[in-house]
């Protein structure tokens, strides 16, 4: 069964922390993605990886840091959080060269800055 | 700017109704739109995909409708149940090299009452 593993469901941190979320995906995907999803505003791609140690910015990267060291592994960082970053973060992936029904996604990080 | 545009935010049907969810697009470049489907504290799952050359897809009680030159599709849950309470998002996927991008829509709300 395909699995998209976020290891933190729910974390609260304070402004100015160092915050890392991890993501492991058991199903050897190349392309992995981080989105956050807000009320009203839907889902918006932070940023992707189609390879280890590369990566692409989405649509909103500001304020945001990826890192992938192996192939199963994505870790969206938050290098100085701020309260307008406490949102629903969901990592995905999806083979090489796929459309796009087979982004699979996982179950989603909840983040509260405060 | 938002290139995948969804309507309604929420809707609300009686058991059995058809509820119809529409999205509409501006990029010429997406080649596929998929459906996703998402419960409380879970990830979007895909629920439903059409690709440009086919003007409408159906699999059990979901279809998609698909009009290439109004650049709009629609998703209709027939004999809907309580059971497909859930939100649903559609999405537009355009190919990179290697990899495909979601840029989704903001998500409509659905409530089946018994």
């Amino acid at each position: 069964d395909v699995k998209v593993t976020q290891s933190s469901r729910y974390l609260v941190k304070r402004t100015g922390e160092k915050v890392f979320l991890e993501c492991v995906q058991d199903m050897d995907h190349e392309n992995m993605f981080w989105y956050r999803q807000d009320p009203g505003l839907g889902l918006r791609l932070i940023y992707f990886s189609y390879d280890v140690k590369m990566k692409e910015k989405g649509d909103i990267p500001e304020g945001y840091s990826v890192s992938r060291e192996k192939k199963e592994r994505f870790s969206l960082i938050l290098e100085s959080a701020s309260t307008n970053q406490t949102s629903m973060y969901l990592c995905a992936s999806s083979p090489f060269q796929a459309a796009g029904n087979t982004i699979y996604f996982g179950e989603g990080s909840w983040l509260t800055v405060v | 700017q938002q290139q995948v545009k969804q309507s309604p935010q929420s809707l609300i049907v009686q058991k059995g109704g058809i509820p119809i969810i529409n999205c509409a697009y501006e990029n010429t470049a997406f080649d596929y739109f998929p459906w996703y489907q998402q419960f409380p504290g879970k990830g979007p799952a895909l629920l439903i995909a059409i690709r440009p050359d086919v003007s409408e897809k159906k699999e059990g009680r979901f279809t998609i409708s698909f009009n290439k030159s109004a650049k709009q599709f629609s998703l209709h849950i027939m004999d809907s149940q309580p059971g497909d309470s859930a939100t649903y998002f559609c999405a537009a996927s355009k190919q990179g090299s290697g990899y495909s991008t979601l840029t989704f829509g903001k998500g409509t709300m659905l409530l089946v009452s018994p």
